[in-house]
């Protein structure tokens, strides 16, 4: 299994643009987060879905970011406007409905200018 | 509120020796713990876990400690090798239902350095 996919794996953009991060996870998998990492605030959660459908957003910080299913094995994230302080490593994570490992894409490391 | 914590934000151990690892958790209601491995420009990658009706687990250098009276847990290295130098995540699960079914909690994550 190729793992968790994660596209493009570095992003640089200017601030006011739209970013769209891509994430397509292990076959099979049940369970689909986006977490986005700094210095400040470590590994934090922003969303997951269960089955396709979105179960808990509340770790999004604000209505600029969205994020979809519209399959089992795709999914986005997209921010729009972008603001410097979305820089950050935002990873996508995978698990089945049996264990409670999450398994992570190698991330996208996403600079807003 | 900080429901998993790694107050030592480093580590440096010389190789052949012990590494430990700590981990605070304050959620009485945490079942599930895991160490996840992150080395830089990679994702976090699953390491050793353990349930809460446990209070130890090994996987060859690796053994994961809990302790829940103290709402503590631990993970030893040994014996610790350069290629352990990584930053490690504790995290914890709770999944009695609701919007918290399938969340970990990670903590902030310690650097381990593993000197030849």
């Amino acid at each position: 299994d190729a793992g968790v996919i994660q596209s493009p794996r570095h992003e640089v953009t200017e601030m006011g643009q739209e970013v769209t991060l891509r994430c397509k996870p292990i076959s099979g998998h049940d369970y689909l987060f986006w977490y986005r990492q700094t210095m400040m605030r470590g590994l934090e959660l922003l969303i997951y879905f269960n089955n396709n459908v979105p179960i808990d957003d509340s770790g999004m910080p604000e209505d600029r970011f969205s994020a979809k299913m519209p399959n089992a094995s795709f999914s986005t994230l997209k921010i729009q406007p972008s603001e410097p302080r979305d820089s950050a490593v935002y990873f996508c994570a995978s698990r089945d409905n049996v264990g409670r490992e999450q398994y992570f894409g190698p991330g996208t490391r996403l600079t807003v200018t | 509120d900080q429901q998993v914590k790694q107050n030592s934000p480093s580590l440096s151990v010389q190789e052949g020796r012990i590494s430990i690892l700590n981990c605070d958790y304050t959620n009485s209601m945490f079942d599930y713990f895991l160490w996840y491995k992150k080395y830089p420009a990679e994702g976090p990658t699953f390491l050793i876990s353990i349930s809460s009706i446990k209070d130890k687990n090994e996987d060859g250098r690796f053994t994961v400690f809990l302790n829940k009276s103290a709402k503590h847990l631990s993970l030893h290295i040994v014996p610790s090798q350069p290629g352990d130098s990584a930053v490690y995540f504790c995290a914890a699960s709770n999944e009695a239902g609701g919007t918290s079914y399938g969340k970990l909690t990670f903590g902030q994550g310690t650097i381990l350095t593993v000197h030849p």
